[in-house]
């Protein structure tokens, strides 16, 4: 079975600009969830989607959105971008039936100049 | 406000010598634990979930246990492969019935041939 997949793997982006970024997740996995990792603030929550629907949410300004769509795939935008948003974004899913086991993707490496 | 502190924050071992990492945390409500590996440039990957204190689980040389305050991942005749940064997480309510990841800052871990 297939992993999580995540596109692009690197991106680098102008202060201002806006990013999409995108997450396939494992087959028959309908729940998503996006974290941002820094080295000086580890691992942080963003959203978490499930049947389209945005389930919970983390501590992050509104240009921080996301979405799922009706195969599961999900996608996540950060707009007028800033320095701080320098990350590892990483997109984990989770199986049906109950599970709270994440299975995290490779993550995209995004760069803010 | 959930609160996850991983000590040491990094951890030099000669191979064959067995340690401990330590995983203490503040939750209301702690719905599971999770123990994730992590190497440079990759996604987290999974590695146990523990649900209640006095919870053990073992995979080849390591094994985690549960408390009600910490987890301890103990790591016996380890391998120069198994250098890694090691991550803790907590799942607990974020509201409603939805639950959220809660990620240490990690062990970084370097086992020396």
């Amino acid at each position: 079975k297939a992993g999580v997949t995540q596109t692009p793997r690197y991106l680098i982006k102008t202060r201002g600009q806006q990013v999409t970024l995108s997450c396939s997740p494992i087959s028959g996995h309908r729940s998503v969830s996006w974290y941002q990792q820094t080295p000086g603030q580890g691992l942080q929550f963003l959203f978490e989607y499930f049947s389209e629907t945005q389930r919970n949410k983390g501590n992050f300004p509104g240009r921080f959105s996301g979405r799922q769509f009706s195969n599961s795939r999900s996608e996540m935008n950060v707009s007028t971008l800033e320095l701080g948003d320098s990350a590892l974004y990483l997109c984990a899913s989770s199986p049906p039936g109950g599970s709270d086991t994440q299975y995290f993707g490779p993550g995209t490496r995004l760069t803010v100049l | 406000e959930d609160q996850v502190t991983q000590s040491p924050e990094a951890l030099r071992l000669q191979e064959g010598e067995s340690s401990s990492l330590n995983c203490s945390y503040t939750v209301s409500g702690l719905r599971g634990l999770f123990w994730y590996r992590q190497d440079p440039g990759k996604g987290p990957e999974f590695l146990f979930t523990l649900y209640s204190a006095g919870e053990e689980k073992e995979k080849e040389r390591l094994k985690a246990t549960l408390t009600k305050k910490e987890s301890f991942l103990h790591i016996t005749a380890p391998k120069p492969e198994d250098s890694a940064t090691y991550l803790c997480a907590v799942q607990a309510r974020s509201g409603g019935s939805n639950y959220k990841l809660t990620f240490g800052k990690g062990t970084l871990l370097t086992v020396n041939p």
